[in-house]
């Protein structure tokens, strides 16, 4: 089954703007990692945060993690063209499995 | 970095006949591999965690005998889609982890399968 839910699972914006998803999970976990899957093509990591920590930055993404609620944000500001793809949260299910959300498909209007 | 590589990227091939996809960790050793299916528009979708040096581990509801993965070295894990059928068309990829479990996995860069 998977770990997590995302929200939204679409989601269309126009180029600058700033994009939102949203992902909960059902089970404790050490930490969330987001990718991005560009269509047709593998993943690509984007950021890990741990369970300790409760934001993160890495250029112009932001993640924000709330254990308390079992959810994590993804936003990603002033989106550009380059951006559109499908984001997925991921956690580890036990020591070893990865497993992924349901994805958000985000597509940036030029 | 450390870079996860998967053969072939896009197979087609008859019904059933088999199929065999290779995933290869290219600077890292990996003890452990994992298999996904992706169907169009879905997420990923664990098939199997590849053990070098042992069986798979199989997820529910996966045919181990349809889906044969075999993780012969620290670099290599294949997985072979047996008596393809055109229901088996999908996208698969592998990833490894670079330290172990808990940590940054990588991921292949997909295989696309279409049976005909």
């Amino acid at each position: 089954s998977q770990q997590g839910e995302e929200d939204p699972q679409a989601l269309s914006i126009q180029e600058g703007e700033n994009a939102t998803m949203n992902c909960s999970y059902k089970t404790s976990i050490n930490n969330l990692q987001w990718y991005r899957q560009n269509s047709g093509r593998g993943l690509v990591h984007l950021i890990l945060i741990r369970s300790n920590e409760r934001e993160k930055h890495s250029g112009r993404l932001r993640v924000t993690l709330d254990t308390s609620k079992k959810s994590s944000s993804l936003l990603i500001t002033a989106s550009r063209a380059a951006d559109t793809a499908s984001y997925f949260c991921a956690a580890f299910q036990g020591a070893q499995k990865l497993v992924f959300g349901q994805g958000t498909r985000l597509t940036i209007n030029p | 970095g450390a870079v996860v590589s998967q053969h072939p990227s896009r197979v087609i091939c008859k019904s059933g006949t088999s199929v065999k996809i290779e995933c290869r960790s290219l600077d890292f050793q990996a003890t452990t591999m994992f298999w996904y299916r992706q169907f169009p528009k879905q997420s990923l979708m664990l098939m199997a965690t590849s053990n070098e040096g042992s069986k798979a581990t199989y997820e529910q509801g996966v045919e181990k005998d349809k889906f044969l993965i075999n993780h012969a070295s620290l670099t290599l894990s294949t997985l072979t889609v047996t008596s393809a059928h055109p229901e088996d068309s999908s996208f698969y990829i592998c990833s490894a982890s670079h330290d172990g479990p808990g940590n940054t996995i990588y991921f292949g860069e997909g295989s696309w399968l279409t049976v005909v």
